[in-house]
């Protein structure tokens, strides 16, 4: 079992619909990472947060640090956004990310 | 800026052969990072740096050996190559300043196959 877990695994909209990715972990966090992952390979940083929410955009990142949860949302969705993102974690006391299997996301027009 | 570069971007190895990836980073950050990435799993952290000169075991670090004898490099190093070690393996850099966790920039990974 991860000890970050992501859901779904797989999502596919149309394009306009507010899409939201679920991460959830087991023990006390210092920082919560969402990434983006597109198809060549290529992974970004999208949000770093340990406390309350974030915006960038059309991409809203959440984090319950009690219910030891963070969604990711994107509102207005579209065939670009189309990617694997990526939950990790960073628990309190470590230098490392442990990273959540991704949900793979794809918008169609 | 370049970012954080890997060499190479793609690779065919024989069992028991060696290689070398480089991961090169011009931010002048402290933290270097290789992971290995796997169908169905998350990122697996292989080795970190946390300066130069300095190497430390992550999650999977059996059958690899690394090496930062510059702060801008990060060498991961297969010395008899196997089929499980068939990934694609992605460099990440961050800054290391104090207190203040920042963001993980990654290369564009490698893609590593061993026959």
């Amino acid at each position: 079992k991860n000890e970050v877990e992501q859901s779904p695994q797989n999502l596919t909209a149309q394009e306009g619909e507010f899409i939201t990715i679920n991460c959830s972990y087991s023990v006390g966090i210092s920082a919560l990472h969402w990434l983006q992952q597109h198809p060549g390979g290529g992974i970004v940083s999208l949000f770093m947060l340990s406390s309350g929410k974030k915006k960038h955009g059309r991409l809203i990142a959440t984090i319950n640090i009690q219910e030891k949860h963070s969604s990711l949302h994107i509102t207005a969705s579209h065939p670009r956004d189309s990617a694997v993102y990526i939950c990790a974690v960073r628990y309190i006391g470590t230098n490392k990310l442990i990273f959540g299997t991704g949900t793979l996301l794809a918008v169609q027009p | 800026n370049a970012g954080v570069t890997q060499t190479p971007k793609f690779r065919v190895l024989k069992t028991g052969q060696s290689m070398t990836l480089l991961c090169a980073q011009d931010m002048n950050h402290e933290y270097m990072y290789w992971y290995r990435q796997d169908p169905g799993m998350g990122l697996r952290l292989i080795h970190y740096s946390v300066g130069e000169g300095t190497t430390a075991k992550g999650e999977v670090p059996d059958g690899y050996n690394v090496s930062r004898l510059k702060k801008q490099n990060f060498l991961l190093g297969l010395e008899s190559a196997a089929p499980s070690q068939t990934s694609v393996y992605f460099c990440a850099s961050r800054t290391g300043l104090a207190g203040v966790y920042n963001e993980q920039f990654f290369g564009p990974g490698t893609r590593l196959t061993v026959l």
